[in-house]
């Protein structure tokens, strides 16, 4: 069992670029949600998916887009970076979605 | 609309005195609420998971219940390495399954 891993830990991008984080699930598990930290505040629902489907979304714009592959990793996507991007981003997995999560360390993103 | 409210949002207290975390949350159908662990710079960690009011779970100097509108993090004795920002999530049904965090409440624990 090797837990939710996070690539990479930290990132600076310039306003108006793209960016790709990557996350690979606990091993088993078939569930991974995406989540936007800002400083001193709680964790936003981005998405989830459940075996290679979207299966719930927070109120973030078509600019954040996401993949689940054959083998459960995740990548998110975001367009067009604003310097509000600037945040922690979590990539979480489960065993199913209605299960506990197990949460990787994060990425750091900062957009100047 | 699905909310988390915790309180207080920071909370000082001396080795061995013990206090308890609040909760609030309205969502449309509870799956479950989660108790999370955060230390700075770093994702949350899993404590508990709660399903029914009436429902305990304990973890060392951790206790968390539930109610129909509320949860409690009882923390008894508290030692510094318990200090850290404490999230309460909730898990909506309705096929949404989307978890709702609460902003959390810092703990401070001064020896």
């Amino acid at each position: 069992e090797t837990g939710v891993t996070q690539s990479p830990t930290h990132l600076i991008k310039t306003r108006g670029q793209q960016v790709t984080l990557r996350c690979s699930s606990q091993s088993g598990h078939n569930t991974v949600s995406w989540y936007q930290q800002a400083l001193g505040q709680g964790p936003q629902f981005i998405f989830q998916y459940y075996r290679e489907e979207e299966n719930g979304r927070g109120n973030f714009p078509p600019r954040f887009s996401g993949l689940q592959f054959p083998n459960y990793s995740s990548e998110l996507n975001v367009n067009a970076l604003e310097l509000d991007d600037s945040a922690l981003y979590l990539c979480a997995s489960s065993l199913d979605p209605g299960g506990g999560y197990t949460f990787g360390s994060g990425t750091r993103l900062t957009v100047v | 609309e699905d909310q988390v409210t915790q309180s207080p949002e920071a909370l000082r207290l001396q080795e061995g005195e013990s206090s308890s975390l609040n909760c609030s949350y309205t969502v449309s159908g509870l799956r479950g609420l989660f108790w999370y662990r955060q230390d700075p710079g770093k994702g949350p960690e899993f404590l508990f998971t709660l399903y029914s009011a009436g429902e305990e779970k304990e973890k060392e100097r951790l206790k968390a219940t539930l109610t129909k509108k509320e949860s409690f993090l009882h923390i008894t004795a508290p030692k510094p390495e318990d200090s850290a920002t404490y999230l309460c999530v909730v898990q909506a049904g309705g096929g949404s399954e989307k978890l709702v965090f609460g902003k959390g409440t810092k703990l401070t624990v001064n020896p």
